[in-house]
């Protein structure tokens, strides 16, 4: 069975650039997640999907961050414009029924 | 607001020793705490998860105590490796939902 897959992996922009990124999760997982992780610190939720709607999006800083799931299953997180403190891992996870969760290995968001 | 503590960023130990981390929440009442691992440049994975009804839990050498009176979580890993060396991230959870604590950075030195 495939793992979560997160593309790109790196990516490096300027500030006030925008940025994507992109996540499809495990096949059948119907939960979806996004969280940030700073150097030294735990993942932060940015926002969780049920199937194809947005349940839990309070900690996504809504000025700049924007997600969508299509169809329930692959989801793009975006970021415009890019500011110096976005510079962090993004991580993408997915879960079904069941608790715990699966997480991709992540994009590393450097903004200079 | 919810905080979630875990024991020294950094915790050696010898090889063959039990590594005992802790996790301590405040200000939360979840219904379950699961622990995860993460390498460098690499997501967590699930280890264990132990539910508010649940004191004890254990899979191979891992064995997770879950003390909702005191609000805290105990995680060991007994005969410690090498390749045990890790972060350990704390998670207590409610409503799939999980609240990750900074993580404990476990050494096991040979």
């Amino acid at each position: 069975e495939a793992g979560v897959v997160q593309s790109p992996r790196y990516k490096i922009i300027e500030k006030k650039q925008p940025v994507a990124f992109w996540c499809n999760p495990i096949s059948g997982h119907n939960t979806l997640y996004w969280y940030r992780q700073n150097l030294g610190q735990g993942p932060e939720l940015l926002i969780r999907y049920e199937n194809e709607e947005a349940v839990d999006d309070s900690q996504l800083p809504k000025d700049r961050f924007s997600a969508e799931r299509l169809k329930g299953v692959d989801s793009t997180l975006k970021i415009q414009p890019a500011e110096l403190g976005d510079s962090a891992v993004y991580l993408c996870a997915s879960s079904t029924d069941s608790y715990e969760q699966y997480f991709g290995p992540g994009t590393r968001l450097t903004v200079t | 607001s919810q905080k979630i503590e875990q024991n020294s960023e950094a915790l050696n130990i010898q090889e063959g020793k039990t590594a005992t981390l802790t996790c301590n929440y405040t200000n939360y009442s979840p219904a379950y705490l699961q622990w995860y691992r993460q390498d460098p440049g690499r997501g967590p994975v699930f280890l264990l998860l132990i539910r508010e009804n649940e004191k004890e839990k254990r899979k191979e050498r891992l064995k997770v105590t879950f003390d909702t009176t005191l609000k805290q979580s105990l995680f060991h890993i007994t005969a410690s490796q090498p390749a045990d060396s890790a972060t350990y991230l704390c998670a207590p959870g409610s409503a799939r939902q999980l609240t990750f604590g900074s993580g404990t950075q476990l050494t096991v030195l040979p």
